[in-house]
């Protein structure tokens, strides 16, 4: 199926560090969403955007909606254990079968 | 309030059988989509229904079947189980139909097939 692409794929980070991900489509978006999920659990939301030029935070997480609504960011500030996990980007998109497109993911590893 | 739940959270199965998951929506939501994941292949779509009407089906065979019944509540069914089908099987509601916006997550049922 349709997917956005997320980068980047893993990233092992030392506990304290920021974490900046990324994820990007071909075609333009009117919602940008972001989810974590933790090992054998389902994904969680954690952050949505719903206009172009967006910037909204969570605790130290911070999303910003592109400009070009073909791009979205995800910054995680002062990493620290419990934000291991695995982030994807979300998107309602009307393409026929799929309505709703994820990202690919980006695995977030922290060392303490 | 409650959130997504589904049943079983676990289950062992052998090549030929069927499995039947179950999803109980957040009380309001009338969306049920069904996800497999699995290490390699992300999130796959499987089906939305909506008011007891599939809307959407994913690019998988007939072994793969759902419903949803008049309280929401929906039930996906796995027929004639193949290796393959091993995978952690999600359900997601949502108050309108997928693309108005957010999805809320269960945590899942992971199914071994040996």
């Amino acid at each position: 199926g349709q997917q956005l692409n997320q980068s980047p794929q893993s990233m092992f980070i030392q506990e304290g560090e920021d974490v900046s991900m990324n994820c990007t489509s071909s075609s333009i978006f009117n919602t940008w969403l972001w989810y974590k999920q933790e090992p054998g659990e389902g994904p969680v939301l954690l952050i949505a955007l719903y206009k172009a030029g967006e910037l909204t935070s969570n605790g130290r997480l911070t999303a910003q909606f592109g400009i070009t609504r073909k791009d979205s960011f995800l910054n995680i500030s002062a990493s620290i254990p419990s934000d291991v996990g695995i982030y994807f980007c979300a998107g309602p998109h009307d393409s026929g079968t799929y309505k709703y497109i994820f990202g690919t993911g980006t695995r977030l590893k922290v060392l303490a | 309030k409650a959130g997504v739940t589904q049943t079983p959270r676990y289950l062992i199965k052998t090549r030929g059988q069927q499995v039947t998951l179950s999803c109980s929506p957040i009380s309001g939501h009338r969306s049920v989509s069904w996800y497999q994941q699995t290490p390699g292949q992300g999130l796959q779509f499987l089906f939305e229904y909506f008011s007891e009407t599939q809307r959407n089906k994913g690019n998988f065979p007939g072994r793969f079947s759902g419903r949803q019944f008049s309280n929401s509540r929906s039930e996906m069914n796995v027929s004639t189980l193949e290796l393959g089908d091993s995978a952690l099987y999600l359900c997601a509601s949502s108050l309108f139909p997928q693309e108005a916006g957010e999805l809320f997550f269960g945590e899942g049922s992971r199914l071994t097939v040996l």
